[in-house]
């Protein structure tokens, strides 16, 4: 049974530039949340999916914007990036019935230069 | 506001010896989960133990168990015959069930064993 996985590992940019970034939930799972975790400090919610739609959001301005897709997995879209969107970008995967259980995928590393 | 606190930066503690990271934590929220994560160096968040709100009994898994002690609004974790394993980042972590999505994070707490 395959975990959560996210996609790419790594990632260099420059500024202004887009991103994104894909994260696969966990078998069976419905709901995805996205958590930006800079150099130093806990991971911070970015915003949650479920059922296709964005259901709560974190302090993130708009540049940041997900969308999921049908079988559940999603993508995390960065625009215009700043030098302080570098971070390590983790995706968790949950039952929305069952929110205390997320499992968290390994993680993205972005890096703006 | 709801917020997790963390105080210690980073502790070394001998191999076998058992170690404790403390964690308080700050919500208006009658109904409240608690967690604690190990995250070595691949970054990958790997969850260690749960304990809810109105949990009675402290949550034990294995060598971890969480000291919880809701008057004082804290969570501290207890890991019992440290191993050079153990070496990580640990977070602790809340999840208010008014905004029941959303896990909020402390700073983490980096944890080092000695041979």
């Amino acid at each position: 049974d395959a975990g959560v996985t996210q996609s790419p590992t790594h990632l260099i940019k420059t500024r202004g530039q887009q991103v994104t970034l894909r994260c696969s939930p966990k078998s069976g799972h419905d709901t995805v949340s996205w958590y930006q975790q800079a150099l130093g400090q806990g991971p911070q919610f970015i915003f949650q999916y479920y059922e296709e739609e964005e259901r709560q959001r974190g302090n993130f301005p708009d540049r940041f914007s997900g969308h999921q897709f049908p079988n559940y997995s999603s993508e995390l879209n960065v625009n215009a990036l700043l030098l302080g969107d570098s971070a390590l970008y983790l995706c968790a995967s949950s039952l929305e019935a069952s929110q205390e259980t997320q499992y968290f995928g390994p993680g993205t590393r972005l890096l703006v230069l | 506001a709801q917020k997790i606190t963390q105080t210690q930066p980073g502790m070394f503690v001998q191999e076998k010896e058992a170690v404790t990271l403390d964690c308080t934590y700050d919500t208006s929220d009658q109904s409240y989960g608690l967690f604690w994560y190990k995250q070595p160096s691949s970054g990958e968040m790997i969850f260690l133990i749960y304990q809810g709100s109105y949990d009675e009994q402290n949550a034990t898994e294995g060598r971890y168990s969480l000291n919880f002690q809701k008057a004082r609004k804290s969570a501290n974790l207890v890991i019992s015959a440290s191993q050079l394993g153990d070496s990580a980042m640990y977070f602790c972590a809340m999840i208010p069930y008014s905004s029941a999505s959303k896990i909020i994070f402390g700073s983490g707490t980096r944890l080092s064993i000695r041979p």
